[in-house]
């Protein structure tokens, strides 16, 4: 079975460091995954994905997600935190097998920008 | 970019009433469909995945003569919490996906409130 893990409940970071919110996977075939950010009370917005191609891939929002295949991880970061970037955040990772398709979320990181 | 709206944001109802909450693709056509629940500080639940024209497939533990799901056309689908009870308030989102390779995109979600 296909799970994703946030290890991190809570980050938080001063306004200007660079941030990381890490997210790992486990899948049987290849995995598609996702970042989503959800503001208070809101549905969650994509942020970027990761399907082939470059490991590195760049999202909204200066965001960016490194896909490591032997780590099994998809961090993601950003070089300089805005507090406007404070929000929780959700790694998902979505499995095609046999035609059908599963998207599994992580529980969640929430993200403090300290100004 | 690709919209999903969501209708009511916020319900309150009382208990032995039915609530339904929309969901709408607003500039694509969406073939499914998927309604989450969100618990407080967890992540998400989801609870059936829809397809346009046919039953919707509940995750096992949701009751489905609860939570009614209609995806009557491409671009619609309903989620009628029937007979509402306290334990149901929660908030609910729902997504809709275009082809296989689009993100899934979010509705604002519907906080629910059953006094």
């Amino acid at each position: 079975a296909q799970s994703v893990a946030q290890p991190e409940d809570q980050v938080n970071v001063a306004e200007g460091n660079p941030l990381t919110v890490k997210c790992t996977y486990s899948v049987s075939g290849n995995p598609y995954l996702f970042w989503y950010v959800q503001y208070p009370n809101r549905g969650l917005q994509f942020l970027l994905k990761y399907i082939t191609g470059d490991n590195l891939v760049k999202g909204s929002y200066g965001f960016e997600a490194e896909f490591n295949k032997s780590q099994t991880s998809f961090h993601l970061k950003k070089p300089s935190a805005l507090v406007s970037d404070s929000a929780l955040y959700f790694c998902a990772v979505r499995v095609l097998s046999g035609g059908y398709q599963k998207v599994t979320f992580g529980t969640g990181t929430k993200l403090q920008v300290i100004p | 970019g690709a919209v999903v709206s969501q209708h009511p944001s916020r319900v309150i109802c009382k208990s032995g009433t039915s609530v339904k909450i929309e969901c709408r693709s607003l500039d694509f056509q969406a073939t499914t469909m998927f309604w989450y629940r969100q618990f407080p500080k967890q992540s998400l639940m989801l609870m059936a995945t829809s397809n346009e024209g046919s039953k919707a497939t509940y995750e096992q533990g949701v009751e489905k003569d609860k939570f009614l799901i209609n995806h009557a056309s491409l671009t619609l689908s309903t989620l009628t919490v029937t007979s509402a009870h306290p334990e149901d308030s929660s908030f609910y989102i729902c997504s809709a996906r275009g082809d296989n390779n689009s993100p899934l995109h979010f509705g604002n979600g519907t906080r629910l409130t059953v006094t």
